[in-house]
């Protein structure tokens, strides 16, 4: 059974406020992290594909960080804004095949 | 680009029955779907993954003459649950995959399985 765990698992912050939460996975025959933003009745939206240690992506506000020698990925969001209230998802896939392994998840509150 | 719609997006059905749910890529043919169940305050649990013309492969645990998968074309898979009973009430979720050499699994919005 593959470990994926994430923390914390829920956060309130203030509008404007920078965030960051953490994905730790198996440092062991990594394949791909996944980070998924996922807003209540609506699909999970990806957000970024991470394969090479040291990967650092950006999307608007939203930057992701990878480590795959340590095992673990930092999502950081910039000036949170209440629509960035969500669940956001990690998920780590070995290279034994497709499979997507999910952590629980880190449920983000933006006041305004 | 990249959607996935699952059909119906609730259903309350009596225990016993069956209830089949649609998963369909929208936009482009998907040569993989998977599906997932979460249970309250828990991960999305991969179930099955399905590949178009061919046998879902299962997970350890999940029993494969209840949840039945059929992925007959690019673009639908279908997971039926049958003879549903109250433990089989959760959250089911598909998502689809373009192909071999893609790495994005594109998730459709989920459906919430009560069985009574």
């Amino acid at each position: 059974i593959l470990n994926v765990e994430q923390s914390p698992q829920s956060l309130h912050v203030q509008e404007g406020d920078s965030t960051n939460f953490t994905c730790s996975f198996p440092s062991s025959n990594f394949y791909a992290l996944h980070w998924y933003r996922w807003e209540t009745a609506k699909s999970p939206e990806a957000l970024f594909v991470m394969t090479l240690n040291g990967d650092e992506k950006k999307k608007g506000r939203i930057s992701a960080t990878l480590n795959t020698k340590e095992g673990y990925s930092y999502l950081y969001i910039k000036g949170s804004q209440p629509e960035d209230s969500a669940t956001y998802l990690c998920a780590f896939r070995n290279n034994a095949g497709n499979m997507l392994t999910f952590g629980g998840g880190t449920r983000l509150m933006v006041k305004p | 680009g990249a959607v996935v719609s699952q059909h119906p997006s609730r259903v309350i059905c009596k225990s016993g029955t069956s209830v089949k749910i649609e998963c369909r890529s929208l936009d482009f043919q998907a040569t993989t779907m998977f599906w997932y169940r979460q249970f309250p305050k828990q991960s999305l649990m991969l179930m099955a993954t399905s590949n178009e013309g061919s046998k879902a492969t299962y997970e350890q645990g999940v029993e494969k003459d209840k949840f039945l998968i059929n992925h007959a074309s690019l673009t639908l898979s279908t997971l039926t649950v049958t003879s549903a009973h109250p433990e089989d009430s959760s959250f089911y979720i598909c998502s689809a995959q373009r192909g071999v050499g893609y790495n994005e699994q594109f998730f459709g919005p989920g459906t919430r399985l009560t069985v009574l």
